[in-house]
C-alpha cells in the first residue's frame, strides 16, 4: 500500500532560523515527487517537481531535494511570509498524487 | 493570467439539500480533479475526468457525482449533504495523467458548510 509520511507535524521557527521539513514515502511505481505549499482557507500552490534520486530544486529560500525514499524540504533564512502548510505529493499509477498530511510552519518575526 | 476559478468561495446548504459547485479553467488542460479537504487533513481525490472519461476513487460515496460538460468546465454535485461532507472542495487540473506534464494547479477551493 502507497504510504506517504511527513514530518514534524508542525514547525516553529524565528526568523532567520533555517530548518528542513521531511517527506518518506513508499509508493510503486513513483512517477515524480510534488511540493506544496498551502496557505489558510486557499488551495495548494505548485512548488516543485523531482524525478529521480539525486536531483535538488531551488526557489527564493526554498530547496527540495530527493532520494529514493524521502524527499527534504530545507528553507533557509526563512521570513514570516514562508508562514504555510506544505505539502508532498508522490505521484503514483496513473498520474494521481499520494498527499501526505502537510507540516505546518510558522515563522515568527 | 490562466487559472482555475472555483465558484462559489463559500457555500452554505441545509442537511440534505442538493448542492453544485464549479470549476473552470483556462489552461486548456485534458484532466480535471476534484478533491475534498477536511481541517488540518490532506486532500482526498474523489473523481477526475481524463477528457470525458471520467474515473471514480473506489472510496467515493454515491452521494457525489460529477459532470463535465466541455473541456473548460466541471461541476461537482452534491445530492444529498450530510454533516460529514462539510469541508474544503478543490478542483485542480493538469495537461496529461502519469506520462509527460501532469503537474496538478489547484483553484482557491469552496468551503461547504452543513447546516
Amino acid at each position: 500500500e502507497d504510504q506517504v509520511t511527513q514530518s514534524p507535524e508542525a514547525l516553529r521557527l524565528q526568523e532567520g532560523e533555517s530548518s528542513s521539513l521531511n517527506c518518506s514515502y513508499t509508493v510503486s511505481g513513483l512517477r515524480g515527487l510534488f511540493w506544496y505549499r498551502q496557505d489558510p482557507g486557499k488551495g495548494p500552490e505548485f512548488l516543485f517537481t523531482l524525478y529521480s534520486a539525486g536531483e535538488e530544486k531551488e526557489k527564493e529560500r526554498l530547496k527540495a531535494t530527493l532520494t529514493k525514499k524521502e524527499s527534504f524540504l530545507h528553507i533557509t533564512a526563512p521570513k514570516p511570509e514562508d508562514s504555510a502548510t506544505y505539502l508532498c505529493a508522490p505521484g503514483g499509477q496513473g498520474g494521481k498524487l499520494i498527499f501526505g498530511q502537510g507540516t505546518e510552519l510558522s515563522v515568527k518575526p | 493570467d490562466a487559472m482555475v476559478i472555483q465558484n462559489p468561495r463559500y457555500q452554505v446548504t441545509q442537511f440534505g439539500k442538493p448542492v453544485t459547485l464549479s470549476c473552470s479553467q483556462t489552461l486548456n488542460h485534458n484532466v480535471m480533479y476534484w478533491y475534498q479537504q477536511k481541517s488540518s487533513q490532506a486532500p482526498k481525490l474523489l473523481f477526475h475526468y481524463y477528457d470525458k472519461d471520467f474515473n471514480n476513487e473506489a472510496d467515493t460515496p454515491d452521494n457525489f457525482q460529477s459532470r463535465r460538460p466541455n473541456t473548460s468546465f466541471c461541476f461537482l454535485d452534491i445530492r444529498s449533504p450530510g454533516l460529514g461532507d462539510a469541508a474544503m472542495y478543490l478542483c485542480a487540473t493538469s495537461r496529461d495523467l502519469g506520462t509527460g506534464e501532469y503537474i496538478q494547479y489547484f483553484g482557491a477551493g469552496t468551503r461547504l458548510s452543513v447546516l
